[in-house]
């Protein structure tokens, strides 16, 4: 059974300080990894797809990195606007079914 | 373009009834997905399907739950006999393609009192 481990739970950062989000799984034959912000009260937003263990990924202040076991959202100067809940999930290459596996969420408070 | 649609955004309903939830995909895209979010959770993958076939509804907790795409666009997710353990978050995603990026639209949140 795939499974997706994110840490932590919650994160609160000061405005500028860069910190790095979590995203442990096991999957049999991983298609894709993916993550996606969400605020509340919304649906999640795309951001990343990484296929392959050492493949990078950047957008604005974010940068996702890939391993065979895990996943890393590195977040550089962060700012008050990307305070939200931020999910990591894997789709797996075997079967027909092309449907994702969510980890809980990292939920990220940046104050001013 | 317009994004995945989902109607009604909040829906109140009474334990015992009937209720039907709609997806509308972004145009063109050939898979949808329904998953379900309860408070503190990630998504949880409920049925996918590819054109107007359901590839696969292993996640459907029970026969309570069904779904349907007759036209291979909207989609209409279906719950009988609404329970209070039913209450969460319902979010439609689709892909252009089996495989492809999954977008997800604003959810329906469902309330059965």
């Amino acid at each position: 059974e795939d499974q997706v481990t994110q840490s932590p739970e919650a994160l609160r950062l000061q405005e500028g300080e860069s910190s790095s989000l979590n995203c442990s799984y096991t999957v049999s034959g991983l298609r894709g990894l993916f993550w996606y912000r969400q605020d509340p009260g919304k649906g999640p937003e795309f951001l990343f797809t990484l296929y392959s263990a050492g493949e990078e990924k950047e957008k604005e202040r974010l940068k996702a990195t890939l391993t065979k076991k895990e996943s890393f959202l590195h977040i550089t100067a962060p700012k008050p606007e990307d305070s939200a809940t931020y999910l990591c999930a894997v789709q797996a290459e075997t079967g027909a079914n092309s449907k994702l596996t969510f980890g809980k969420g990292i939920t990220l408070s940046v104050r001013p | 373009g317009a994004g995945v649609s989902q109607t009604p955004s909040n829906k109140v309903t009474e334990k015992g009834k009937y209720v039907e939830l709609r997806c509308d995909p972004i145009s063109g895209h050939t898979a949808l997905y329904w998953y379900r979010q309860s408070l503190g959770q990630g998504p949880e993958f409920l049925i996918y399907f590819q054109g107007t076939g359901a590839a696969d509804d292993s996640g459907l907790p029970n026969d309570r739950f069904f779904a349907v795409r007759p036209e291979g666009s909207v989609s209409t997710l279906k719950i009988q006999r609404t329970e209070r353990g039913d209450s969460a978050v319902y979010l439609c995603a689709s892909s252009r393609l089996d495989g492809d990026t999954q977008y997800f639209g604003p959810g329906t949140r469902l309330t059965v009192l």
